[in-house]
């Protein structure tokens, strides 16, 4: 069945670079996103990739594919204390349905 | 302010006690989805509703009972819930996938806590 992973936690200082990543298993997958979890909150859409391209950068945020391997990752470059939140991975095809990884806790020590 | 507001916040209840949790979107998407999220694992689609029709149930407790009676509105209903049902549920919206550009970007509300006892 369709599957994503991702490690439980993350910790880095402030001002250093961050790089998240996640498995996953569905080949048709036709958009990746990443999405942030701030505490108390909802989850918000960071960034996406469409499958055919294999890199998108937004300022600090660089989202890498390698569509072969099934492996998204997301890097946040000059991590500050705000970054501090839960990046849950997930990977959509041509339904509605998003399958969702774990969510990466990263905790950015000041 | 995300546009899909849930209510309450946060729920204790008891395992014998019937409640409900409501979810409104004034985005005026089509789609709406109802997600648990507990520690640890990955997060969890329950159900999705896509012009007010079900159209997925993921094996889902029949203790946990869905509503929508309006693109506008979701809910669910809880009854005899057992402790390890205590999560954090989340309710979201969308427009629906019709096909490129559409990215099927999902909206979320901040959640229900809830705690059975």
């Amino acid at each position: 069945g369709e599957d994503v992973e991702q490690s439980l936690f993350l910790s880095v200082r402030e001002g250093d670079s961050s790089v998240i990543n996640c498995t996953y298993t569905d080949s048709s997958s036709t958009y990746l996103y990443w999405y942030k979890q701030e505490p108390g909150a909802g989850l918000q859409l960071l960034t996406y990739i469409f499958s055919n391209m294999d890199m998108k950068q937004d300022q600090r945020l660089t989202v890498l594919l390698n569509k072969k391997d099934k492996h998204l990752s997301l890097r946040i470059a000059d991590t500050q204390t705000g970054d501090s939140a839960i990046y849950f991975c997930a990977e959509g095809g041509a339904t509605n349905k998003l399958i969702f990884g774990t969510g990466t806790l990263l905790a950015v020590q000041p | 302010e995300t546009g899909v507001t849930q209510t309450p916040r946060h729920l204790v209840m008891g395992m014998t006690n019937k409640k409900s949790l409501k979810c409104e979107q004034h985005l005026g998407h089509n789609a709406m989805y109802w997600y648990k999220q507990s520690a640890k694992k990955p997060l969890e689609l329950m159900f999705v509703y896509s012009l007010e029709e079900r159209v997925e149930n993921n094996s889902v407790p029949s203790r946990f009972s869905p509503e929508c009676p309006n693109s506008s509105h979701l809910f669910l209903h809880l009854h005899t819930l057992q402790p390890e049902d205590s999560a954090l549920y989340l309710c979201a919206s969308s427009h629906l996938r019709t096909g490129a550009p559409n990215t099927g970007e999902l909206f979320f509300g901040e959640g229900s806590r809830l705690t059975v006892l």
